[in-house]
């Protein structure tokens, strides 16, 4: 099982650009969530989704969009990206809403630096 | 704003030691979930305890929760190097439409010596 598979795992912007982190799952999972992880703030929810179609915006939106037309895709795009943007970027889905009976599985991340 | 916060921030200590890790949150909860990280990887998670239980056991491990302190506590006993790692709990809550927003927190890095 390959579980959560984030790309690419690094990735450098200069300030402007746009790029999109792509999230693909295999489990069947309704549930899937973007969030990034900076030192000292420990992880923040960016985006997440109960299901193809259907998206909400976490703690921390802006800048980013999301968008679901699969059960197994759930791609993050930055629009134009800023140096608050460098980060580790998470995403992690579940059988049902985030932690209804069940957790998070969680992919390795992509680390992402804005120049 | 961060629901939990995890407590101690860092933690050392020797093999074969027990490591107890503290988690404080703010409003009521659903339920609240331990994860491990192991450097440069994701999220695992540990163990989920419901707001209904006060206690559980998975393997080395024991959770407690006392929903009238808000606090949590994670006990790994009989410590391996392999534990070395940061330790997040994460609280959850139904929102309206029965979707969650699972929030965690800083993290506590633990540090087993062999």
């Amino acid at each position: 099982n390959a579980g959560v598979t984030q790309t690419p795992k690094f990735q450098v912007l200069k300030t402007g650009q746009s790029m999109t982190l792509q999230c693909a799952q295999d489990m069947n999972h309704e549930y899937m969530s973007w969030y990034r992880q900076d030192p000292g703030m420990g992880l923040r929810l960016i985006h997440y989704s109960v299901g193809a179609g259907i998206t909400d915006q976490g703690e921390v939106p802006n800048g980013y969009n999301v968008s679901r037309s699969t059960t197994e895709d759930f791609p993050l795009r930055l629009l134009s990206a800023a140096p608050s943007q460098t980060s580790v970027y998470f995403c992690a889905s579940s059988y049902r809403s985030s932690s209804y009976n069940s957790p998070l599985h969680f992919g390795n991340g992509t680390r992402l630096t804005v120049t | 704003s961060q629901q939990g916060e995890e407590d101690p921030q860092a933690l050392s200590i020797q093999e074969g030691e027990n490591a107890t890790m503290n988690c404080s949150y703010k409003t009521s909860i659903n339920n609240l979930q331990w994860y491990r990280q192991n450097s440069g990887r994701g999220l695992v998670h540990l163990i989920l305890i419901r707001s209904n239980e006060r206690e559980k056991h998975s393997g080395r491990l024991r959770v407690t929760l006392d929903t009238s302190k808000k606090s949590s506590s994670l006990l790994i006993t009989a410590s391996r190097a392999a534990d070395t790692a940061s330790y997040f709990c994460a609280t959850g809550k139904g929102l309206q439409g029965g979707s969650e927003k699972l929030v965690f927190g800083k993290g506590t890095k633990l540090t087993v010596n062999p």
